[in-house]
């Protein structure tokens, strides 16, 4: 079965800086990735998600971007943070042969 | 578009007793997949168990089991000897069957308290 890993698990960075997170999976090949966002106390939230290298759909119109550099690798960057990117980041991916969506650990993010 | 509805923004259960989380949903689809995901303090999304709309038996993962009624678009789960580390939010979700592609559309989640 897949691993996914996301890093880093905390960050905290002020208004204007820059982001990125990093999600990479292991145990599958061309798997569908997806980035979701958890925002305190309310549910989850699809930001991107992407089929392949280079492929990425955009859900919300926002301060973020998603990129797709390698198959097995998506990263969830901004240019300048707003207040309003605080919250905890779930990367996920699809396992095809159960057609079941798994999760990573999760990245939480303050923006100060 | 689909929707997924959890009605119960938190409930409370003893400990060793069983409790069942509710959740609907909106769909014009015939085959879809339906999920319960349990998210500890950890933050980590957990599947708990899975559901094909095109088989009629319910679901059943260890103490954890579905109630399935597709007519009804009904999806509840139902946890029997709770255990205080079932203590998490609780997600339904909802996923497209006949594209690969689509994502995973959620509830707003249920707070499930086990009380010793």
């Amino acid at each position: 079965s897949q691993t996914i890993h996301q890093w880093p698990a905390t960050l905290v960075q002020p208004v204007g800086s820059p982001l990125s997170l990093e999600c990479t999976v292991e145990g599958t090949s061309n798997p569908n990735l997806y980035w979701y966002r958890q925002a305190a106390g309310r549910g989850l939230q699809l930001l991107f998600y992407s089929v392949g290298i280079g492929q990425i759909s955009s859900e919300v119109p926002q301060n973020l971007s998603a990129s797709r550099p390698q198959d097995r690798q998506f990263i969830l960057s901004s240019k300048k943070l707003l207040l309003s990117d605080s919250g905890f980041y779930l990367c996920a991916c699809r396992e095809g042969l159960r057609n079941t969506i798994y999760f990573g650990e999760g990245s939480w993010l303050t923006v100060v | 578009a689909q929707t997924v509805t959890q009605s119960q923004p938190e409930m409370s259960v003893q400990e060793a007793e069983t409790v069942t989380l509710s959740c609907t949903y909106d769909t014009s689809e015939s085959d879809y997949y339906l999920f319960w995901y349990k998210q500890p303090p950890s933050r980590q999304m957990i599947l708990v168990i899975r559901q094909e709309a095109y088989k009629q038996q319910n679901a059943t993962e260890n103490r954890f089991s579905v109630n399935f009624q597709k007519a009804a678009k009904s999806f509840s789960l139902k946890i029997s000897d709770s255990q205080l580390g079932d203590a998490a939010m609780y997600f339904c979700a909802y996923r497209s069957y006949y594209s690969g592609n689509t994502p995973l559309v959620f509830g707003k989640g249920t707070r499930l308290s086990v009380i010793a």
